[in-house]
């Protein structure tokens, strides 16, 4: 099972970033996102599509439908500047990561 | 207030075996609805799973990694492993523990480790 994200993604400070992660029937699955800043562990910031854990703030949603999941970032900071990472379970593969988008803010 | 911490060493030599563990604190780790796992960040790259292993003893392995990897918890100390034989240079990584987040469909890793550098090095 294939995740597609785009590669980079550049937006201005309070601007809205949207993040993509294409995959065949991806509706029909959980989709979860990770935040990854240099030299730091990656940080769980969307689970079953559009929760939030504890301590992420709201400005941080998802939706996933059709073959497309979504990450929304509103009202973008410089602390969200990082990689964005999309995951599934698959019945084949298991854990299945997509390749990554780098957030830039300019 | 659940903590992850791995360790093992950080230069392991070209067909040599590499093993960490990971400490867990606030959790059993043979406790039920939990899965424990390991996802590594080469350099200049992306997230890939590793394995993962339910509390009760069942294992998960990423199919790429299936005939190298292997996973299993230790109850007495409380911790997790992983094993990952015959490595090459293109095992160097990060390689982090993590835990799911319970409740989440698909297994959410919600906790992670600090995450330890593993060179494959002669």
């Amino acid at each position: 099972y294939v995740l597609t994200q785009p590669p980079s993604v550049s937006v201005g400070p309070g601007q809205t970033a949207t993040i993509t992660c294409g995959g065949r029937n991806i509706g029909g699955q959980s989709v979860h996102w990770y935040q990854k800043k240099p030299r730091q562990a990656p940080v769980l910031v969307v689970y079953n599509d559009g929760d939030r854990p504890s301590g992420i703030p709201d400005r941080f949603s998802g939706s996933n439908s059709g073959n497309t999941a979504t990450l929304t970032i509103s009202r973008v900071e410089a602390g969200d500047e990082a990689d964005y990472y999309c995951q599934v379970w698959d019945s084949s593969s298991d854990v299945v990561f997509g390749g990554g988008t780098q957030l830039t803010v300019l | 207030q659940v903590h992850l911490q791995e360790s093992g060493p950080g230069l392991v030599k070209p067909s040599e075996t590499l093993s960490l563990a990971c400490t867990v604190s606030g959790a059993s780790v043979g406790g039920s609805s939990s899965y424990w796992g390991w996802i590594r960040v080469p350099p200049g790259k992306g997230l890939e799973w590793i394995a993962t292993i339910y509390g009760g003893g069942t294992t998960f392995f990423n199919p790429s990694l299936k005939s190298r990897a292997g996973i299993s918890i230790d109850t007495s100390k409380n911790h997790f492993s992983l094993r990952l034989t015959s490595v090459t240079a293109s095992d160097t990584a990060v390689y982090y523990c993590v835990k799911n987040l319970p409740h989440s469909s698909g297994w959410a890793w919600g906790l992670w480790g600090q995450g330890t550098l593993v060179t494959v090095s002669s």
